[in-house]
């Protein structure tokens, strides 16, 4: 389709694993941002990725957690030693420009359990 | 204080009713708002831009008041299925600031 795609969908694992999760952007969106919502929370921002630049990873709550991003395509989001507290709808979102003045379209995220 | 503040609700109104949201934010140089909404363990799905002059799109109507710093958002004969939350989004420096979300629940 032509939305924001996530994968999995669904993701169950042990603590202390690591996990990856994958997001596919709008093609020919320049900026993708990835957030995390535990149940009932509000969108805690993580990562965001605009063309060349650096990334800004200041959302990121620790050391276990890292991103990447292939150019202006595919980015993956990688937790190691994953904890129980990171359980979390994890979302992608993407926009056209990075200037925090376009919308953003957000896949339908990679539901994370921890066991 | 929060970048984006708004009132968590939930807002439990009957359907046919008006119900109003506001949301404050706090950087003076924020020149792009946007209204989202989303529905239970869904993603947020942009629901309007807000502009300078206020705009409308059928029964919703976004406003900004520069000087005070919020926007809002009125939501006119309530339908049940504008239950969701509703999330105030802010520019701020190079993405979007969201809000926690106001809920919203349109009873019979």
């Amino acid at each position: 389709g032509a939305g924001v795609s996530q994968s999995p969908s669904n993701k169950v694992t042990e603590k202390g694993k690591d996990v990856e999760l994958r997001c596919d952007p709008i093609s020919g969106h320049t900026a993708l941002y990835w957030y995390r919502q535990r149940l009932g929370q509000g969108l805690e921002f993580l990562i965001y990725f605009q063309g060349n630049s650096a990334p800004d990873k200041s959302g990121l709550p620790s050391d276990r957690f890292s991103a990447e991003r292939t150019g202006e395509s595919v980015s993956t989001l990688t937790i190691q030693r994953t904890q129980q507290e990171d359980s979390a709808v994890y979302l992608c979102a993407s926009s056209w420009q990075g200037l925090g003045n376009q919308p953003q379209h957000f896949g339908d995220g990679t539901r994370l359990s921890i066991l | 204080r929060k970048e984006v503040e708004q009132d968590p609700g939930p807002f439990n109104v009957p359907e046919g009713a008006t119900v109003a949201f506001n949301c404050t934010y706090s950087n003076s140089a924020s020149q792009s708002f946007f209204w989202y909404r989303q529905d239970c363990r869904k993603e947020p799905k942009l629901l309007m831009s807000v502009y300078s002059s206020g705009n409308e799109d059928g029964r919703f109507t976004a406003q900004l008041n520069r000087a005070s710093q919020y926007i809002s958002l009125l939501i006119r004969d309530s339908k049940l299925s504008d239950s969701a939350t509703y999330l105030c989004v802010v520019n701020g420096a190079r993405k979007l600031i969201f809000g926690q979300g106001t809920e919203l629940s349109v009873k019979p």
